[in-house]
């Protein structure tokens, strides 16, 4: 049973860059029947795709976010991690990381639990 | 991109009740939908991908269906366990989650 936590600062300042690492147990990275996501919640809001990555490193990035965010993978540690730059308090939100499922056609089978992220002087 | 959009975005119902949800694309996105639950203070749950197939382990009460440009989920008796938020999810290369509809107690 593959199982993904997110872990990282719970609170950043604005215009400094958010890092969160995801921690995958039970399965590999290195996979080519996945994607590795993240996704974002604002207090009370709908869902909002950030980024996914590839085990090739190839990227797709929501276009609303993609000048400031990237991922990247660390098969060592079967970790990937997010880093969106310049943030803002539109950026505090409940950061999930997720597995996508190509078998699924796109559908996030494995989530995170989630880790609130305050921007905030 | 593709712009997703779900209707209602609140309803209200009472438990035995049959219950659709009406998720619209922007464009044709085939069968390249899914369908979560998501309850306060928990991450969203997968019930249905591929616009039709039920994950495992999920109640036979829901169902979906629909390919291209408009899709539905529907609960054919509304449990307790049922109350919650909904959303759709597209998938073309790029990912967009539609706004979510929210069923709470009559």
């Amino acid at each position: 049973q593959v199982q993904v936590q997110e872990s990282g600062p719970g609170l950043v300042k604005p215009s400094q860059t958010l890092s969160l690492t995801c921690s995958v147990s039970g399965g590999s990275i290195n996979s080519a029947d996945h994607y590795w996501s993240w996704i974002r919640q604002p207090p009370g809001k709908g869902l909002e795709w950030i980024e996914y990555i590839f085990y090739s490193g190839t990227t797709y990035s929501n276009p609303s976010l993609k000048s400031r965010v990237s991922t990247s993978l660390d098969m060592s540690k079967n970790q990937f991690s997010l880093k969106l730059s310049s943030v803002t308090a539109a950026d505090t939100a409940i950061y999930y990381c997720a597995r996508i499922s190509r078998t699924f056609r796109g559908a996030f089978d494995v989530w995170g639990q989630g880790t609130m992220v305050t921007v905030s002087s | 991109d593709i712009q997703m959009t779900q209707s209602p975005s609140t309803l209200s119902a009472s438990v035995g009740d049959r219950v659709t949800i009406t998720c619209r694309a922007s464009q044709s996105i085939s069968n390249w939908l899914a369908w979560y639950q998501q309850k306060p203070g928990n991450a969203p749950k997968l019930l249905i991908y591929k616009a039709s197939t039920l994950e495992s382990g999920v109640p036979s009460r829901f169902s979906g269906s629909g390919s291209g440009t408009e899709f539905t989920l529907t609960i054919t008796s509304l449990q307790p366990d049922d109350f919650a938020t909904y959303y759709c999810q597209g998938y073309n290369t790029f990912i967009t989650f539609g706004p979510g509809t929210k069923v709470d107690i009559k």
